[in-house]
C-alpha cells in the first residue's frame, strides 16, 4: 500500500509569489491534515479536511488555504509568500475523523522563500 | 489547551547503551499519545501509540513507552540503541474526548545521537 505522497518535494519561490502544494493520501483514507515544520516553531497544525470540507484550522493567517477533492487528494496554497514561510510542509492522512485514528505522514514538501 | 514538553533537546548516547527520551503533557481532557520519528530529510514515521489498555506499548524495533497518568508522562525507552536509531523523536497528543479538534499537538523534539 502506497504511503502519503507529496509533490513537489523541493521548491524555491520568491517573496510575494504564491505556491500550491499537493498531497495524495493513503488509499482509502478520507481525512487529510497539513502541518508546518520550522526550526523555530516546530510542528504546527495548519488545517484538516474531510469530505471536501475544512473541519479544523490552526492559528495561521488567511494567506494559507487549502482544499480537498472528491478523491480525497488535497492541495494547500500560500499566497503572498514571506521569508518566514520557508518550512517543511507535511501532509498527513487518516482513515476517518474518529477519535484515535492513527495519522500517517508524507515525506513533506520543502519550501524555501528567497 | 494542550501542550507537550520534551525535556531534552539532544540526547547523546553510545551504541548498545540504554536510552530514555522524556515526554510530559498537559491537557484539560484525556488524550491519546504518540511517538513519531523523523530521519534526516524525511517525514514523520509513527513509532508507537497509546490509545487504551495496557499502559506499556512497544514498537517493532525495540522501543517502548509507558503511559503514566498520574505523572502525565509518556517516556520513550530502548534498552540498547543502534547507530541507525540516530534521528529526531517527537512526542504528540491528540484529544480523546469529542472536542471537535482533530489535530496532533507536538513537542519540540529530541535529537537522539548514537555514537560508536
Amino acid at each position: 500500500k502506497a504511503g502519503v505522497t507529496q509533490t513537489p518535494r523541493y521548491l524555491i519561490k520568491t517573496r510575494g509569489q504564491q505556491v500550491t502544494l499537493s498531497c495524495s493520501p493513503i488509499s482509502g483514507h478520507r481525512s487529510v491534515s497539513w502541518y508546518q515544520q520550522t526550526p523555530g516553531q516546530g510542528l504546527q497544525f495548519l488545517f484538516e479536511y474531510f469530505s471536501e470540507t475544512q473541519r479544523n484550522k490552526g492559528n495561521f493567517p488567511g494567506r494559507f488555504s487549502g482544499r480537498q477533492f472528491s478523491n480525497s487528494r488535497s492541495e494547500m496554497n500560500v499566497s503572498t509568500l514571506e521569508l518566514g514561510d520557508s518550512a517543511l510542509y507535511l501532509c498527513a492522512s487518516s482513515l476517518g475523523r474518529g477519535l484515535g485514528n492513527t495519522i500517517y505522514f508524507g515525506e513533506g514538501s520543502w519550501l524555501t522563500v528567497v | 489547551a494542550q501542550s507537550v514538553t520534551q525535556l531534552d533537546s539532544q540526547v547523546p548516547v553510545f551504541e548498545e547503551a540504554p536510552v530514555e527520551l522524556r515526554c510530559n503533557y498537559s491537557s484539560s481532557v484525556s488524550v491519546y499519545l504518540f511517538w513519531y520519528v523523523q530521519y534526516p530529510n524525511q517525514g514523520l514515521q509513527l513509532l508507537l501509540k497509546y490509545l487504551s489498555g495496557s499502559t506499556l506499548v512497544e514498537s517493532i524495533n525495540g522501543f517502548e513507552a509507558e503511559f503514566n497518568k498520574s505523572q502525565t508522562s509518556f517516556h520513550l525507552r530502548k534498552p540498547s540503541v543502534h547507530i541507525s536509531d540516530t534521528a529526531e523523536y517527537f512526542c504528540a497528543v491528540s484529544d480523546r474526548e469529542d472536542t471537535g479538534r482533530r489535530a496532533l499537538t507536538f513537542g519540540s523534539g529530541t535529537r537522539l545521537q548514537v555514537q560508536p
